[in-house]
């Protein structure tokens, strides 16, 4: 079966750092893009870049670049978003997916079941 | 950059009717890259519809999705009560890498 698995929930306070992850299993890691997408409490979903874990190749969304780093270890099929220093902004649901690209399509089949940050003084 | 906006916000519908889905960018896109998520409370998305009009493996074929160019429409033709949920339309640019629109609540009447 194809899963991914994210790490557990996470309570942290401003300015802390913070590094959650998501683990694939049942098909080729590298091979395929992990998305990470944000929902804050009551809102849409919001993209916020992606990795190949074949060759680290690393995209992030416009708005949100230098505020998080997207990882991944390809030897144990795990991709990282981490935070070097989190703001109460930053508190929202965290997923990550798999991308299905190519010349005719572009969309993500697979989804984590999401980790919760809450930053909170 | 592409900006997709979904309506309405919410849709309040009862069981067995029939839900027509927008989802409109703000400029010509490929209906290659579209795609239809659903979401229930306390879940994460499920893919629904790519391509603008495949369904994904497993979906029931009450769901239906059409368009081109700037116009998208995710229809449920049939509402069963598992439909209620939201539903998020997204595409995929080559610039603007992944955008989604705002979502569309579809509500028990």
């Amino acid at each position: 079966e194809v899963q991914l698995v994210q790490s557990g929930a996470e309570v942290k306070k401003p300015g802390e750092s913070l590094k959650i992850s998501c683990k694939g299993s049942g098909y080729s890691f590298s091979n395929y893009w992990i998305v990470w997408v944000r929902q804050m409490p009551g809102k849409g979903l919001e993209w916020m870049g992606m990795i190949y874990p074949g060759d680290s190749d690393t995209r992030y969304s416009p708005s949100l670049q230098g505020q998080v780093t997207i990882s991944a270890d390809k030897s144990i099929i795990t991709a990282y978003l981490q935070w070097s220093s989190l703001k109460a902004s930053d508190t929202a649901m965290y997923y990550c997916a798999r991308l299905r690209s190519g010349y005719s399509h572009y969309y993500m089949d697979v989804w984590g079941k999401g980790t919760t940050v809450t930053v909170s003084s | 950059e592409i900006v997709v906006t979904q309506s309405p916000g919410t849709l309040s519908l009862s069981p067995g009717e029939r839900a027509t889905l927008s989802c409109r960018a703000s400029q010509s896109v490929s209906s290659s890259y579209l795609v239809w998520y659903q979401q229930k409370p306390g879940q994460a998305p499920r893919l629904l519809i790519y391509g603008a009009s495949s369904r994904a493996t497993g979906i029931p074929d009450r769901f239906s999705g059409s368009g081109s160019g700037t116009d998208f429409t995710l229809t449920i033709t049939r509402l069963e009560p598992e439909d209620f949920a939201v539903y998020h339309c997204q595409y995929y640019g080559r610039s603007s890498g992944l955008t989604f629109g705002g979502g569309t609540k579809v509500e028990i009447k």
